[in-house]
């Protein structure tokens, strides 16, 4: 089954930029996605298709995917984005396809 | 506006059984692609089940065989019926709609506590 790794934590201080990644092998072949997860909340998606970003979601979330490697890059972090994020793909590569999730990553606000 | 609405966890014995349910509201299920998500306590996100619209259903392999998805069109509800439950399926479990062109989850519910304890 496919494997996709997340760094458990990344830290960063207000105003600066976080980029929390997300490995799979040739992932750049694949669509994926981003959620943002807040203590005792549900998941919300922040974006999608690689790249995209769903109404209502901040400028400041963006994305990119290129070969082994996917990114979710937050500009000018805030104390309010501290939160889980996840990375999220679809395998349809065998009989019985589903969705694959990172292992999440803890993004501290300093 | 669309709203999904769980129902159903609690506590149940290991061996036991237990269903799920998500209400839906601002769309219609049978329509949609449907997937049930859980969290174990601390732990991440978890992919469990998919419905089509077609009605194809999939599930991952550690729930494969125990686990049943199925929708009531008339009712506008998703259902995860669970079977032979194990202490390792304790876990937050969200009903989530898939959105068919990007395979994204684009709307959760706030999730129902299954807890699996003798």
């Amino acid at each position: 089954s496919y494997v996709l790794t997340q760094p458990p934590s990344v830290s960063v201080a207000p105003g600066q930029t976080a980029r929390i990644t997300c490995g799979g092998n040739n992932i750049g072949s694949k669509s994926v996605h981003w959620y943002q997860q807040k203590p005792g909340q549900a998941p919300v998606l922040v974006v999608y298709d690689d790249s995209d970003r769903p109404s209502g979601i901040p400028e400041r979330f963006s994305g990119s995917n290129s070969g082994n490697t996917a990114t979710l890059t937050i500009s000018r972090v805030e104390a309010g984005d501290e939160a889980d994020y996840y990375c999220q793909v679809w395998d349809s590569s065998s009989d019985h396809p589903g969705g694959v999730f990172g292992g999440g990553t803890k993004l501290t606000v300093l | 506006e669309v709203q999904l609405v769980e129902s159903g966890g609690g506590l149940v014995q290991p061996g036991g059984s237990l269903r799920l349910s998500c209400a839906a509201s601002g769309f219609t299920v049978s329509s949609n692609y449907m997937s049930w998500v859980r969290q174990a306590p601390g732990k991440g996100l978890e992919w469990v089940s998919v419905i089509y619209s077609g009605g194809s259903t999939y599930y991952a392999d550690s729930v494969k065989g125990r686990f049943t998805i199925s929708r009531d069109n008339s009712k506008n509800t998703l259902y995860l019926q669970m079977n032979s439950l194990r202490a390792e399926d304790t876990a937050v479990y969200y009903c989530a709609r898939v959105d068919s062109g990007s395979y994204s989850f684009d709307y959760w519910g706030q999730g129902t506590l299954v807890t699996v304890s003798s």
